[in-house]
């Protein structure tokens, strides 16, 4: 069974004050990593997709990498806006492409 | 820009009444999922449907059934709503190639419906 695991659950951080959000995965044949944004009371908004270990995608302050185990979510000098739910999803083996998401780490960002 | 359409944002249904959720994507996608999320719980899958007429169970699927009648709309139903089925719904979609393509699909999602069953 694929499994997904985010750390740490809620991250509170000072603008401008860089961190990183963690993913790490089990799955049997990794088919695509994917990173979600959520705002309250909203649909869950595409980031990014790495597809294999090694990978990295950048979007302004926002920059994710994957390895074999675990993905990073690393935000650089982040801003209030910033602050969101980020889900990590994996999509994996030969069938559909349904996503297995973990709980969400939750972000505040504050002035 | 990929647009997931839910129709109703906010909804309250009695115990028992049967209720429908309807989505409809304008991308011409071949797969559409209905996930329901919960605090602590995260998103998890309901049905999914990978062409017309066409749906497979996901990990809740009890008490829920679902239809796709044209590929752009998929619906979710609750035969007899009951208290433990108030949660956000959300909708999504993403392009097919299953079997044929290892590279993951990207499934986009729509705003979200909430349901309150009282």
């Amino acid at each position: 069974e694929d499994q997904v695991t985010q750390s740490p659950e809620a991250l509170r951080l000072q603008e401008g004050e860089s961190s990183s959000l963690n993913c790490s995965y089990t799955v049997s044949g990794l088919r695509g990593l994917f990173w979600y944004r959520q705002d309250p009371g909203k649909g869950p908004e595409f980031l990014f997709t790495l597809y294999s270990a090694g990978e990295e995608k950048e979007k302004e302050r926002l920059k994710a990498t994957l390895t074999k185990k675990e993905s990073f979510l690393h935000i650089t000098a982040p801003k209030p806006e910033d602050s969101a739910t980020y889900l990590c999803a994996v999509q994996a083996g030969s069938g559909y492409s349904t996503l297995t998401f973990g709980k969400g780490t939750m972000l505040l960002v504050s002035p | 820009d990929v647009k997931v359409t839910q129709s109703s944002r906010y909804l309250v249904k009695r115990t028992g009444e049967k209720v429908f959720l309807e989505c409809v994507q304008d991308m011409d996608h071949e797969n559409m999922f209905w996930y329901r999320q919960d605090p602590g719980l995260g998103l998890r899958l309901i049905y999914f449907s990978y062409d017309v007429k066409m749906k497979e169970k996901g990990d809740i699927p009890e008490g829920y059934s679902v239809s796709r009648e044209k590929k752009e709309r998929f619906s979710l139903i609750l035969e007899s709503a009951s208290t433990n089925q108030t949660s956000m719904y959300l909708c999504a979609s993403s392009v097919g190639q299953e079997g044929t393509n290892r590279v993951g699909n990207t499934i986009y999602f729509g705003e979200g419906s909430w349901l309150t069953v009282v």
